[in-house]
């Protein structure tokens, strides 16, 4: 069965910081690779997705995720992150069944 | 991506009472709908995947009568929520897969539903 993994629920960061949010997943064939962002009381947008290609994906609002297969991780970073940024982040993957599986989430507090 | 909408975007009702609840596919025609609930500080846990012109398929644990959903036609899937109860407050979430393939999903607003 295929599970993923957010290492950290909570990431406080001050902004102009840097912050890395890891995802690691599970799964023994290949899969699609997604980070959304929820901000509060509203649905899921599509930060960036890894389906095949270049194993470093950018993706809206400044954010990067480096795919590495042997470490079976997606972890998404930002190199200065602004108030704005403060949401609930969410790893999923794919496995080519059509369903998307989701991670914990990590809540990103950026202060000023 | 595809624009997904969903109405109400808050409900509040009754205990006993049915609230239905609609995700629209606005810019293209959707074979395929997901549900998903949403506790707070909690991920999004999948109910159903819901094709059109078929019976839905639910997830393991996930009563198929006490949540009725319906995809009559390539742009609207609706969830009723029958004979609801405090336990069922949550926050609802439609998705709906893109068509490259259902391996990327866009995702509605949101409803947010309180039975008192």
């Amino acid at each position: 069965a295929q599970s993923v993994t957010q290492l950290d629920s909570q990431v406080p960061v001050f902004e102009e910081a840097p912050v890395e949010l890891r995802c690691n997943y599970s799964s023994s064939v290949s899969v699609y690779l997604f980070w959304y962002v929820q901000y509060p009381n509203q649905g899921l947008q599509l930060l960036l997705k890894y389906l095949s290609g270049s194993t470093l994906v950018k993706g809206i609002n400044g954010f990067e995720a480096e795919f590495n297969k042997s470490q079976t991780s997606f972890h998404l970073r930002k190199p200065s992150v602004h108030i704005s940024d403060t949401a609930e982040y969410f790893c999923a993957v794919n496995n080519q069944g059509g369903k998307l599986i989701f991670g914990q989430g990590t809540e990103l507090s950026v202060k000023p | 991506g595809a624009v997904v909408s969903q109405h109400p975007s808050r409900v509040i009702c009754k205990s006993g009472t049915s609230v239905k609840i609609e995700c629209r596919s606005l810019d293209f025609q959707a074979t395929t709908m997901f549900w998903y609930r949403q506790f707070p500080k909690k991920s999004l846990m999948l109910m159903a995947t819901s094709n059109e012109g078929s019976k839905a398929t639910y997830e393991q644990g996930v009563e198929k009568d006490k949540f009725l959903i319906n995809h009559a036609s390539l742009t609207l899937s609706t969830l009723t929520v029958t004979s609801a109860h405090p336990e069922d407050s949550s926050f609802y979430i439609c998705s709906v897969a893109g068509l490259a393939g259902v391996y990327e999903q866009f995702f509605g607003p949101g409803t947010r539903l309180t039975v008192l």
